[in-house]
């Protein structure tokens, strides 16, 4: 079946450094990609939507530019999260959409200290 | 833009019972209505989806309902299972296939006591 790939599991970065995290279609194109951001015991709240070669699209209240989105081919897509503080601390989730649905990752712990 | 509401944020049963989470929309374009599994830390599980144009659906245990006129929707379980417990999450889109965005409910804690 489809897989979305997504690196790394976790991580523990410093206050103002950044981070970058990927998510990549392993045996089909993804020509649209979710990000989610899920805090502790709550929701899957979309950040943005990416298409390949175009800008990605941001939610109301997500920062572009703290948050950059890149999704220069069909099967890579990837989340920076610039000068990241400790309220960034949060599970990253990507999403490919195909044609039957769609196919999350395996989500990115970040802790930010 | 879509507003999911899920309802109840918690449920407990016992093994065996039936577990019911219900959703309400507020698109009226949202036509795609799929159910997650999601334990922790673990990524979501799609369990059951519905389309606009039907009414019902089921899964061996699992059945989801449609309102569209009502707007909600509503998961069922029956037979509930130790291993069922988990977080679950509605959510909706709108027409236009999987290029559009999944809007999440605020999700479900069932727990299925043994």
């Amino acid at each position: 079946g489809a897989v979305v790939s997504q690196h790394p599991s976790w991580v523990i970065c410093k206050s103002g450094t950044s981070v970058k995290i990927e998510c990549r279609s392993l045996d089909f194109q993804a020509t649209t990609m979710f990000w989610y951001r899920q805090f502790p015991k709550q929701s899957l709240m979309l950040m943005a939507t990416s298409n390949e070669g175009s800008k990605a699209t941001y939610e109301q209240g997500v920062e572009k530019d703290k948050f950059l989105i890149n999704h220069a081919s069909l099967t890579l897509s990837t989340l920076t999260v610039t000068s990241a503080h400790p309220e960034d601390s949060s599970f990253y989730i990507c999403s490919a959409s195909r044609e039957t649905g769609y196919t999350f990752g395996s989500g990115t712990r970040l802790t930010v200290v | 833009g879509e507003n999911v509401e899920q309802h109840p944020s918690t449920l407990s049963v016992q093994e065996g019972d039936s577990a019911v989470i219900k959703c309400t929309y507020s698109d009226s374009a949202s036509n795609y209505f799929p159910w997650y599994k999601q334990e922790l830390g673990k990524r979501p599980q799609l369990i059951i989806d519905i389309r606009s144009n039907v009414g019902e659906k089921k899964d061996q245990r699992i059945a989801v309902t449609l309102n569209k006129t009502a707007k909600h929707f509503s998961l069922h379980i029956t037979e509930t299972q130790p291993e069922d417990s988990a977080v679950y999450f509605c959510a909706a889109r709108r027409g236009g296939g999987a290029t559009n965005k999944l809007i999440f409910g605020t999700g479900t804690l069932l727990a299925v006591q043994p």
